[in-house]
């Protein structure tokens, strides 16, 4: 079955520091989708990307999609206490199939 | 006029116990689902529903079972509670083929002691 592999599954940084997950599928995917989870809290939708080499921004966070349609990353600049949480790629084979998750990355921001 | 709305937020039971948790939407999603999340924080689907319909029923006890009585609730229902169920439970909603990814509930946190 479909597998989504994310790395790293903890990343601690200084504030002000970079901060960059990467994604990747077993499978060729229709689209992948983003989500933050901060701490006791719930999932929450960022942004779905579909297209071959897609690049997005919102903000300090940069995804993007690749050419393969199988990886992907979220890179954020400047890290900001607030960016703590946990961040989860998920990936569909088709539009509208099931959604699989990655394992999370939990980003710890030390001020 | 919270868009998923799950109930209890807490829910610590004894070990044999039968307990349910409800979900509600008013998003007007025709797609519901619950997820669990264990304490490594990994999303595992446990079931789907397309209006009404069970879609995605994955290797989950069937001590679990889910209930929709209509695309705007998905009820899970859980028998002989063990340790092992102890979990974040989420339930979420989309609307299938659209864009805007998943709505998640807050969760219900339970306890099996």
């Amino acid at each position: 079955g479909q597998q989504v592999m994310q790395i790293p599954q903890y990343q601690h940084v200084q504030e002000g520091e970079d901060f960059t997950t990467y994604c990747n599928s077993s499978t060729t995917l229709s689209n992948i989708q983003w989500y933050k989870q901060r701490p006791g809290g719930h999932p929450v939708f960022l942004i779905q990307l579909v297209k071959s080499g897609e690049v997005k921004k919102q903000k300090r966070l940069t995804f993007q999609f690749g050419e393969a349609k199988k990886n992907s990353s979220l890179h954020i600049t400047a890290t900001q206490t607030t960016d703590v949480g946990t961040y989860f790629c998920a990936g569909q084979e088709t539009s509208g199939s099931r959604l699989t998750f990655g394992e999370g990355t939990q980003l710890t921001v030390n001020p | 006029d919270t868009a998923v709305s799950q109930t209890p937020k807490y829910l610590v039971t004894q070990m044999g116990n039968d307990k349910s948790i409800k979900c509600e939407q008013n998003l007007g999603h025709d797609t519901m689902y619950w997820y669990k999340q264990d304490s490594k924080k990994f999303l595992k689907i446990m079931f789907s529903y397309n209006n009404k319909e069970l879609i995605i029923n994955e290797t989950v006890p069937n001590r679990f079972s889910p209930k929709s009585p209509d695309k705007a609730h998905l009820n899970l229902h859980i028998n002989s509670l063990e340790l092992g169920d102890s979990a974040v439970y989420f339930c979420a909603s989309s609307q299938r083929g659209a864009a805007g990814g998943y709505t998640f509930g807050s969760g219900t946190r339970l306890t099996v002691v």
